[in-house]
């Protein structure tokens, strides 16, 4: 299984400020995903990105607020912009196993939002 | 809007026990099934995946598929206390210009009582 690390693994942040958190894996993968884990709630996919493209963002989620990089194979970042409370979340990336099946995923530990 | 729906829970059983923990989704086309474990705090780990209707084991883990039914189980035979954590089921799901992602239900919460 891939390794998967993340950064920053908490912070909290003042309304209006924007993060980037960084995820970064021991091995070249094609695809990466963005989940966010909201309080008490399960997980929703924010967004798919493969390197040298423009990432798909899923319905309900869009890039001016949630702008992603995929500078190669290893790394991506995700930002969260203009913050407000409702943004406090557990963000997650994740990598598909090895198994050939995009939805056998591998998670990072996971960075924990809060926002006053 | 395709749904994975789950049992919030939380379940208790207790130790030596079978907990099981069951899953409806509303997509009939669905044709694999996954399921993830959660421990406070922790970030999510796939556990189990079945395609084939009928029952997949591993250890003590079984996973039970009725398709007709639209119903995935997980079976925890002998349950042991770092078995407590929260269970998510996933099935992938189109999202639209011909691509799917995974679905989560909201995860039941299983607490094994020594």
């Amino acid at each position: 299984s891939a390794v998967i690390s993340q950064k920053p693994s908490r912070d909290i942040c003042q309304r209006g400020t924007s993060l980037t958190i960084q995820c970064q894996v021991d091995s070249q993968v094609t695809m990466m995903f963005w989940y966010r884990q909201q309080p008490g709630q399960s997980l929703t996919l924010i967004a798919t990105a493969n390197q040298g493209s423009e990432a798909t963002y899923e319905s309900g989620f869009v890039i001016d607020k949630f702008p992603i990089s995929r500078p190669n194979l290893t790394f991506s970042t995700l930002t969260v912009s203009n913050m407000s409370p409702e943004d406090s979340s557990i963000y997650l990336c994740s990598v598909p196993g090895t198994s050939g099946s995009i939805y056998e995923q591998f998670f990072g530990p996971g960075t924990r939002l809060t926002v006053l | 809007q395709k749904e994975v729906e789950q049992n919030s829970g939380p379940l208790s059983v207790p130790e030596g026990a079978i907990a099981s923990l069951n899953c409806t989704y509303s997509d009939r086309g669905s044709q694999s099934f996954f399921w993830y474990r959660q421990y406070s705090g922790k970030s999510p780990e796939l556990i189990m995946f079945i395609y084939s209707n009928g029952d997949k084991e591993d250890g003590r883990f079984t996973a039970q598929l009725n398709k007709a039914s639209q119903y995935v189980s997980l079976l925890i035979r002998d349950s042991q206390p770092s078995d407590s954590a929260t269970y998510l089921c996933a099935v992938p799901a189109y999202s639209g210009a011909g691509s799917y992602q995974l679905t989560f239900g909201k995860g039941t919460k299983l607490s094994v009582i020594p």
